[in-house]
């Protein structure tokens, strides 16, 4: 039940774009969205609940396509500072206790 | 200033010993969590905590007992260390148990077990 992310990993120049995908084969309420650089701790990008809501950042933007339960992450004009690796968490839709089952993670790496 | 703060940083212990990380958040959230990270980066969750009660238990060895004194700190004990227990484990706190809100994480501990 762990959501599948893709690509695994992505090297960019910086300025170029790049989606990180994620889909789930459950139904999902939500889906986190969180970049880990190396050494240090995951930091919050975006939540999409079912049904639309959003919250995240004004910079980065995503999407939920509850059909499918797959959410796509947008990263657009990349900069140096996006480099590290990007996880997808879901909550099924069974669930209510904010317990988040992660993706394996994509890696994305922004060369100069 | 932390938000959500560990300690130690750094654990490294011979297999068979018994070890604690400590938590603590000063945001006045409700919920707080334990998650582990293995060395291909797979983040799981393995307990959370609602305002001292326990909300989620996973599949998680008896080994592993968490304690929550107050709603602002969540300890994890872990008994008889085992070389597959080597990794780093975050705390994370949110403001309830609901999935509608972020989720803040600690800087992590990483536990090498000999």
């Amino acid at each position: 039940q762990q959501p599948v992310q893709s690509p695994q990993a992505v090297i960019l120049r910086e300025g170029e774009d790049a989606v990180i995908n994620c889909s789930s084969s459950k139904a999902l309420y939500s889906v986190h969205w969180y970049r880990q650089k190396h050494g240090e701790a995951p930091v919050f990008l975006m939540i999409l609940l079912k049904g639309g809501e959003q919250k995240g950042h004004e910079k980065i933007s995503a999407s939920f396509n509850e059909k499918k339960q797959q959410s796509s992450l947008y990263l657009t004009a990349s900069q140096l500072s996006y480099s590290g690796t990007y996880f997808c968490g879901t909550e099924p839709q069974t669930s209510n206790t904010g317990k988040l089952i992660f993706g394996q993670g994509t890696t994305l790496q922004v060369k100069p | 200033d932390t938000a959500v703060s560990q300690t130690p940083k750094y654990l490294v212990t011979q297999m068979g010993n018994d070890k604690s990380i400590k938590c603590e958040q000063n945001l006045g959230h409700d919920t707080m969590y334990w998650y582990k990270q293995d060395s291909k980066k797979f983040l799981k969750i393995m307990f959370s905590y609602n305002n001292k009660e326990l909300i989620i238990n996973e599949t998680v060895p008896n080994r592993f007992s968490p304690k929550s004194p107050d709603k602002a700190h969540l300890n994890l004990h872990i008994n008889s260390l085992e070389l597959g227990d080597s990794a780093v484990y975050f705390c994370a706190s949110s403001p309830w148990e609901g999935s509608t809100d972020t989720q803040y994480f600690g800087p992590g501990t990483r536990l090498t077990v000999l």
